[in-house]
């Protein structure tokens, strides 16, 4: 079966860095995404891994290693701003379509 | 670029009715569309598959005849909630697939329907 799973919640204090975790099991694997979600919003993308590795992308980076169907998000010198849900998506790789994990909603406190 | 635009933003309708919503790429083509539904809280789930120029591919338990979909042009898909009722009130999304510089879903900004 599809699986993908995240921690509904976490909070974390401005300037601080926050590590977002999301593991899968899915039949097939084409990909992880990582969106960020503002409440009432539609989500917008903030990276990719296909391979095992860190990309980086200014504050945010993201990891992913195949062989453990693990990934993270790592955030940098957080900003309220960045109170939002993460939303971690496998791309499936007989269908393409992606599966949605429930999202992590995080709370950036002053 | 990678621009998704979604009509109308939110709508109200009453019980019985339909409702269309369109979604549109704006700077680039898109063969491939995704409608999605997401209740409060939860997560995003896929409603079906939107082929331009072909029907569309629903997911298991959505009903196709409910949910009309059309992927007419490259940029264009559409989809109609017929015979509205207030269960379908949800955040409707949709997402245009974009191969440059690879595979990657961009999303709409979203449809609020609240039927009464």
């Amino acid at each position: 079966g599809q699986n993908i799973d995240q921690p509904t919640e976490m909070t974390a204090t401005e300037g601080a860095i926050v590590q977002i975790n999301c593991t899968y099991q899915t039949s097939g694997f084409n990909g992880l995404f990582w969106y960020q979600q503002h409440a009432g919003e539609a989500p917008t993308f903030l990276s990719y891994n296909v391979l095992d590795g860190l990309e980086e992308k200014g504050r945010f980076s993201s990891f992913l290693s195949r062989s453990k169907g693990y990934s993270y998000l790592l955030l940098k010198e957080l900003q309220m701003k960045d109170s939002a849900s993460y939303l971690c998506a496998v791309r499936d790789s007989g269908t393409y379509k992606y599966i949605f994990g429930t999202g992590t909603r995080l709370k950036v406190l002053a | 670029g990678a621009v998704v635009s979604q009509h109308p933003s939110r709508v109200i309708c009453k019980s019985g009715t339909s409702v269309k919503i369109e979604c549109r790429s704006l700077d680039f083509q898109a063969t491939t569309m995704f409608w999605y539904r997401q209740f409060p809280k939860q997560s995003l789930m896929l409603m079906a598959t939107s082929n331009e120029g072909s029907k569309a591919t629903y997911e298991q338990g959505v009903e196709k005849d409910k949910f009309l979909i059309n992927h007419a042009s490259l940029t264009l898909s559409t989809l109609t909630v017929t015979s509205a009722h207030p269960e379908d009130s949800s955040f409707y999304i949709c997402s245009a697939r974009w191969d440059s510089p690879r595979e990657t879903q961009y999303f709409g900004p979203g449809t609020r329907l609240l039927v009464l």
